[in-house]
């Protein structure tokens, strides 16, 4: 299994609360994802980075934002959570890109309320 | 973008059987791969196949890029195969999934 974390793996928050999921790795994996599942609209691409201090956004990145400060660790921070941001989110790694394979972590389940 | 369709969208199995689940591409096949997303919500990545075919176990994938499909074969279905199969392409740095096929397998 691919060495990858992610904490906290349940939250419970409030509409308009700040809040941060992080994603550990320790396969010094230069490329990290932010993922999230809903249902309807299977995964979809937050963020990505493909390097240190180096982010893009995906196709749903209203509402979040991004920090990679070291190789294994990669942050995803609601700055003001909704109730439409209620998800499962995925962090996954991957060597060299889209063009190898890409490893899921375990998911993080986010209720806001 | 990219559309990315699997088919069946859902299928009973009783266990031993065999089964085909398929993934069609609207645009170029680009190092796709297959994942299941088990019970628990835990995804797994079965193959990276841009192209050929590739065999782990019972499980199996062809992906014929030509013509913009993607085969996964399960032999000898287990209880423990039960879950959502997805296919996934890139384009650029974009991963897009289709919508995945729900398996059941009935002991």
């Amino acid at each position: 299994d691919a060495g990858i974390t992610q904490s906290p793996r349940h939250k419970v928050t409030e509409t308009g609360t700040p809040v941060t999921l992080r994603c550990h790795q320790t396969e010094n994996h230069r490329y990290m994802y932010w993922y999230r599942q809903d249902p309807g609209h299977g995964l979809r691409l937050i963020h990505y980075s493909y390097g240190v201090k180096d982010t893009d956004k995906g196709e749903v990145s209203d509402g979040y934002s991004v920090s990679r400060s070291k190789t294994e660790d990669f942050l995803l921070t609601l700055e003001s959570a909704t109730s439409s941001q209620t998800s499962v989110y995925f962090c996954a790694i991957s060597g060299t890109g889209l063009g190898n394979t890409i490893y899921f972590g375990e998911g993080s389940w986010l209720t806001v309320v | 973008g990219i559309q990315v369709e699997q088919s069946p969208p859902d299928l009973i199995l009783q266990e031993g059987a065999n089964s085909t689940l398929r993934c069609n591409f609207s645009d170029s096949v680009n190092n796709l791969q297959w994942f299941h997303q088990n019970p628990w919500g835990q995804l797994i990545n079965l193959f990276y196949i841009p192209s050929g075919t590739k065999q782990n176990g019972r499980l199996s994938a062809t992906t014929v890029a030509t013509e913009r499909y993607s085969l996964l074969y399960i032999s000898s279905s287990q209880t423990t195969d039960s879950g959502v199969y997805f296919c996934a392409n890139a384009a650029g740095n974009k991963l897009t999934f289709g919508g995945g096929t729900r398996v059941l397998v009935k002991p």
